[in-house]
C-alpha cells in the first residue's frame, strides 16, 4: 500500500489568493513529482525533485513553485491563483532505484 | 521526444465481455511502459509494467498487456470485465534513469454496461 498523501483533496479559492498544496510520503523515496491533469486529459509533469534541495521544472510550464526541504515533503505553491490554474494536481514519488511511481489521491483545485 | 497515443477516448463494453485498450508510443530508445488506472476522484494505481523480457506481462486485477516493438504498441487486455473495472486508463512511457519522468497518453474512459 502506497503511503503518499495530498491535502487538501478539494479546494475552492478566490482569484489572487496564495495557496499551497501539500504532498507527503512516508516511504523515504528520493524522487518526487507534481503532475497537472485537466478534466479528460492526460497528466503533464510540472515539477520534479531528485532529493532534498533539488527541484526542476517539468515539461509543462507552470506558474507554481515547489520546494524540497525534507525528503518526505514536496509542497507546491501558487503565489496568486487564477482561474486558469483550475485543475487536478497529482503528486507522485519513486524510490531511488525503483521503477514504480506511487501517486497520491490528488488535489482538485478550483479558482473562482 | 517521447509521446503516447491512446486512440480511444471512451469505450463501452458489457460486463463479462473481453476488453482491449490500445496504446501506441514513440520513444527513441528501449521504452519502459506502464498502464495505470484511475478511479473517479482517486490517484493513479499501477496495473502493470514492461521493461524487458517476455513481451506479455501480467498485472493486477486480471489485466495483461503485450509489447509489440514492430507496431510500437502496448495494448491492455482483460478476458472478462467486471463492473468495478469502470475507470480511466492511462498508458505511459518513461526512462528508468535520470528523472524517470512519465509521459502519459490522453487516457481511455471505460464504461461497463450491466
Amino acid at each position: 500500500e502506497a503511503d503518499i498523501y495530498q491535502t487538501p483533496r478539494y479546494l475552492v479559492i478566490g482569484t489572487g489568493k496564495k495557496i499551497t498544496l501539500e504532498c507527503s510520503q512516508t516511504m523515504g523515496h528520493d524522487k518526487m513529482y507534481w503532475y497537472q491533469q485537466d478534466p479528460g486529459m492526460e497528466l503533464h509533469l510540472i515539477h520534479y525533485s531528485y532529493g532534498v534541495n533539488s527541484t526542476e521544472k517539468g515539461d509543462l510550464s507552470s506558474e507554481s513553485t515547489v520546494s524540497r526541504i525534507r525528503t518526505e515533503h514536496f509542497p507546491l505553491t501558487l503565489e496568486s491563483a487564477r482561474p486558469s490554474h483550475t485543475s487536478q494536481y497529482l503528486c507522485a514519488s519513486i524510490r531511488l532505484e525503483g521503477t514504480e511511481a506511487f501517486f497520491g489521491q490528488g488535489t482538485r483545485l478550483t479558482v473562482v | 521526444a517521447q509521446s503516447v497515443t491512446q486512440p480511444d477516448i471512451h469505450i463501452t463494453v458489457s460486463e463479462g465481455a473481453s476488453l482491449e485498450l490500445r496504446c501506441n508510443y514513440s520513444y527513441g530508445a528501449t521504452p519502459y511502459l506502464f498502464w495505470y488506472v484511475q478511479s473517479p476522484g482517486q490517484g493513479l494505481q499501477l496495473l502493470l509494467k514492461y521493461f524487458s523480457g517476455d513481451t506479455l506481462v501480467q498485472g493486477i486485477k486480471g489485466f495483461e498487456a503485450e509489447f509489440k516493438r514492430s507496431q510500437s504498441s502496448f495494448n491492455l487486455r482483460k478476458p472478462s470485465v467486471h463492473w468495478s473495472d469502470a475507470a480511466e486508463y492511462f498508458c505511459a512511457v518513461a526512462s528508468l534513469q535520470g528523472a524517470q519522468k512519465l509521459v502519459f497518453g490522453q487516457g481511455t474512459r471505460l464504461t461497463i454496461n450491466p
